[in-house]
């Protein structure tokens, strides 16, 4: 079975452009997480998207953004981009609806982005 | 709030030496906790988890922690260390009570010496 995919991998922005990030989860996955991992605050989780919904939301601003679409799909997109946002972009795909908080969460490799 | 440590940034060990990469935890309700590796430009992979039952989880690449909830620990062993065992690990925990949302530890660079 094939694993989490993102894409592009590798992603250079200047400041002030918007970006948008892939994720397509594991096949039978239908919950889709999203974080953010830097070296100065670790791994911070974003949104999680189940079934086209929004089911839970991180402490970041409104310029990051996500959607899920019916095959479970689910893209991520950050509007008016600043340096800090520089960092690797993880999604994570899960078998289960939020609230099964025994699920496994599968990641994917990462989409680099780095915003100069 | 939920949260989690891993009090060592970095663990060095000799090849064939036993590791240990400690995880503290804060949660209320009960803990489910995971650990992942992170090899470098890669995403996470998954080792093992602990949801209920045998304190003694055993995961994947001969790895396995130990659920301690006096101490509320769940520290990743594994026997003997391997120079391809070096990369960054992370412990997290989620909760049967309160958020769905998990939280991770800064993580914990294992670096094996040949």
């Amino acid at each position: 079975k094939a694993g989490v995919t993102q894409t592009p991998r590798y992603l250079i922005k200047t400041r002030g452009q918007q970006v948008t990030l892939s994720c397509s989860p594991i096949s039978g996955h239908r919950s889709v997480s999203w974080y953010q991992q830097t070296p100065g605050q670790g791994l911070q989780f974003l949104f999680e998207y189940f079934s086209e919904t929004q089911r839970n939301k991180g402490n970041f601003p409104g310029r990051f953004s996500g959607r899920q679409f019916s095959n479970s799909r689910s893209e991520m997109n950050v509007s008016t981009l600043e340096l800090g946002d520089s960092a690797l972009y993880l999604c994570a795909s899960s078998f289960g609806a939020s609230g099964l908080s025994t699920d496994t969460q599968y990641f994917g490799p990462g989409t680099r982005l780095t915003v100069l | 709030a939920q949260s989690v440590a891993q009090p060592e940034d970095q663990v060095n060990v000799a090849e064939g030496n036993p590791l240990t990469v400690k995880c503290t935890y804060s949660v209320s309700g009960n803990p489910y906790l995971f650990w992942y590796v992170q090899y470098p430009n890669r995403g996470l992979q998954f080792l093992l988890k602990y949801i209920t039952g045998d304190n003694l989880v055993k995961g994947s690449y001969g790895f396995e922690a130990e659920f301690n909830k006096s101490q509320t620990s769940f520290h990743l062993k594994k026997p003997s260390a391997l120079v391809s065992d070096s990369a960054l690990y992370f412990c997290a925990v989620r909760s049967s009570g309160g958020s769905y949302i998990p939280t991770f530890g800064r993580g914990t660079s294992l670096i094996v010496h040949p």
